[in-house]
């Protein structure tokens, strides 16, 4: 069975453009999460959805939004993009949002 | 006071060495924890995943949570190169709580 898969691996962006990052969970995983990781960080929580509707959304500014299509796979959108939001961004899925989740291989966004 | 304290390393052994990585953390209500092992520039594996107190073992890993003391470590026997990688702790209130993730601990085995 395919793992998590995330799209694109990498991508470099200007300030101020905007990004979409997309996720496509593990089949019958109806939770995805999503994460930033900058270098020599643990990762921290962006949202979660489950069954297309946001169950939580962590610490981030309004630039940050995400969305759940039907067949559970997701998007990440960052607008006016900052210096500051280079990083790693990890979706992961799990089974009704339990703790135990799969994490995707991430996408490296540079901004430049 | 960070809710989830790693120490962040760098750790480096010789092979066939037994490794104890560590995490503490100031929230009582975590339940749930997690062992992730990252390789550069990929994404977490999960390597164990526990529901309260107690020990678990998957081959040459055991992980071990203390809630009395808030503590929680993973051992690994006969370590590898292949070991080699940062591994990062992560708990959750409940089932359907947000991951909560330690600095991650940079291990180095050399053979």
């Amino acid at each position: 069975d395919a793992g998590v898969t995330q799209s694109p691996t990498h991508l470099i962006k200007t300030r101020g453009q905007q990004v979409t990052l997309r996720c496509s969970p593990i089949s019958g995983h109806k939770s995805v999460s999503w994460y930033q990781q900058v270098l020599g960080q643990g990762p921290q929580f962006i949202f979660q959805y489950y069954e297309k509707e946001e169950r939580g959304r962590g610490n981030f500014p309004d630039r940050f939004s995400a969305r759940q299509f039907p067949n559970y796979s997701s998007e990440l959108n960052v607008n006016a993009l900052l210096l500051g939001d280079s990083a790693l961004y990890l979706c992961a899925s799990s089974l009704k949002g339990y703790a135990e989740a799969f994490f995707g291989q991430g996408t490296r966004l540079t901004v430049v | 006071q960070k809710e989830v304290e790693q120490d962040p390393g760098p750790l480096s052994v010789p092979e066939g060495a037994i490794v104890s990585l560590n995490c503490t953390y100031s929230n009582s209500a975590f339940q749930y924890f997690m062992w992730y092992r990252q390789y550069s520039r990929k994404g977490p594996e999960l390597l164990m995943y526990t529901y309260s107190s107690g020990n678990k073992e998957d081959g040459r890993f055991t992980a071990q949570v203390d809630k009395s003391s808030k503590y929680i470590s993973l051992f690994i026997r006969d370590s590898q190169p292949s070991d080699s990688a940062t591994y990062l702790c992560a708990m959750s209130k409940g089932g359907s709580e947000k991951l909560v993730f330690g600095k991650g601990t940079k291990l180095t085995v050399n053979p």
